[in-house]
């Protein structure tokens, strides 16, 4: 079956340091997203992508970046991780109906907890 | 810009009680409206959908009327289990160029025995 994992699914880091999270699809969706949840704020927008080598901030970006070589892949990227990034990550894909357009239907992977001590 | 607002929770209801949860969307367009259920630490899966003006959505039970004339999507179950313990996320994606799904904060529903 297919499916969309994320990894890790808990890590700890300190302020400062570099941190990757992980998101791998196999429904072969060319639309994929990063979400943060927080109490109180619900899902907010990180990044997304329509599209290998597209890439496109959301809401909440700063601090974050991503990359997206190929179909199955978008990596979340803290390039120098600080107290307010820790929350839990939702990596999500959609199937693509034309490039950018979307069903609205989000297939998201189980989550990762991230906490920066 | 484009929100949606749902009530806040947290929800107590009793085992085979009435549920309603309330969400009304600001938007520029014609969206189309969702809901989402979040089991606890699992990811968010969708729960129905509609897509145009006096459409109804309904899965396990669950119902939603897309009512275009007070901007609302009332997520509604005549009788909760406690299986339906979650937290709700009513989004909205709007037609016409790229595309984002925009949820609101999400109300946590407690189904007690």
């Amino acid at each position: 079956d297919a499916e969309i994992t994320q990894s890790p699914r808990h890590k700890i880091t300190e302020t400062g340091r570099q941190v990757t999270l992980a998101c791998h699809q196999t429904w072969n969706h060319n639309n994929m997203f990063w979400y943060r949840q927080d109490l109180g704020h619900g899902l907010r927008l990180i990044h997304y992508s329509y599209g290998v080598q597209d890439t496109n901030k959301g809401e909440v970006s700063d601090g974050y970046s991503v990359s997206r070589s190929n179909t199955e892949d978008l990596p979340l990227t803290l390039e120098s991780a600080a107290s307010s990034q820790t929350s839990v990550y939702f990596c999500a894909s959609s199937e693509s109906v034309g490039q950018g357009w979307s069903t609205g239907e989000l297939f998201f992977g189980e989550g990762s907890r991230l906490t920066v001590l | 810009g484009n929100s949606v607002t749902q009530m806040e929770g947290p929800v107590t209801l009793s085992e085979e009680a009435f549920l309603t949860i309330n969400c009304t969307y600001t938007a520029t367009g014609y969206p189309s409206l969702f809901w989402y259920v979040q089991y606890p630490g699992e990811g968010l899966q969708l729960l129905l959908k509609a897509t145009k003006a006096d459409d109804k959505g309904s899965n396990k039970g669950f119902e939603a009327t897309y009512r275009k004339e007070t901007t609302s999507f009332h997520l509604e179950k005549g009788s909760v289990q406690v299986s339906d313990s979650a937290v709700y996320f009513c989004a909205l994606l709007l037609s016409g160029g790229y595309q984002k799904v925009t949820f609101g904060t999400g109300t946590k529903l407690q189904v007690i025995p």
